[in-house]
């Protein structure tokens, strides 16, 4: 099955910048997600988006649902250290029994 | 705590072996999923059970066999079929088929000897 195109693929930056991150695909989907991974562990749920057009936010996580229901972005406001990790958005299409991952984003925050 | 248990961290395999991965919810989720994991590549389906006593192949199950026999385990056994099989997989668990929103376990490595 077709992933999802997530851009980019890593980002190194500054501590107190903002990060933008985004996945796309050519299918359309009812729920994008966004997790979390650290080395050697599982990913963990940042965001979860339901409606097209949403907008939601966690703490200094901001999340898009888009208004073709074929994309998502992730911001991240005024990086930490600890924001170092790999992002991932995931889509579960109607109907469907499964998700779709993209790739990653590999995010490095230098102190 | 409530959570998804994988076991072992690490696994390692010789050649022609069978191994099994352990998976185990006490979250009363309705559905369960296997996924490898793959440097620079998306999470893979291998395979997905939404219900006790029955399971479903996804897009890499060759190689892979599963069984569904209680509620809160989900065993993964990659077999000698399976011919690359190190990478790090990943467990899941969904609260109902409603609510599409997957959780998931620490993950286990399985290398090969």
């Amino acid at each position: 099955g077709q992933q999802l195109n997530q851009s980019p693929q890593s980002m190194f930056i500054q501590e107190g910048e903002d990060v933008s991150m985004n996945c796309t695909s050519s299918s359309i989907f009812n729920t994008w997600l966004w997790y979390k991974q650290d080395p050697g562990e599982g990913p963990v749920l940042l965001i979860a988006l339901y409606k097209a057009g949403e907008l939601t936010s966690n703490g200094r996580l901001t999340a898009q649902f888009g208004i073709t229901r074929k994309d998502s972005f992730l911001n991240i406001s005024a990086s930490i250290p600890s924001d170092v990790g790999i992002y991932f958005c995931a889509g579960h299409r109607y109907n469907n029994n499964d998700m779709r991952f993209g790739a990653g984003t590999r995010l490095t925050v230098k102190p | 705590d409530g959570g998804i248990t994988q076991s072992p961290k690490y696994l390692f395999r010789k050649e022609g072996q069978n191994v099994t991965l352990s998976c185990e919810q006490n979250l009363n989720h309705d559905a369960m999923y296997w996924y490898r994991q793959d440097p620079g590549q998306g999470l893979r389906l291998i395979y997905y059970s939404q219900i006790v006593n029955d399971f479903q192949k996804g897009d890499i199950a060759e190689g892979y066999s599963v069984s569904r026999e209680k509620k809160e385990s989900f065993p993964l056994t990659v077999t000698s079929a399976q011919k690359n099989p190190t990478a790090f997989y990943l467990c899941a668990s969904k609260p109902d088929l409603a609510k599409n929103i997957q959780y998931f376990g620490a993950g286990t490595r399985l290398s090969v000897l």
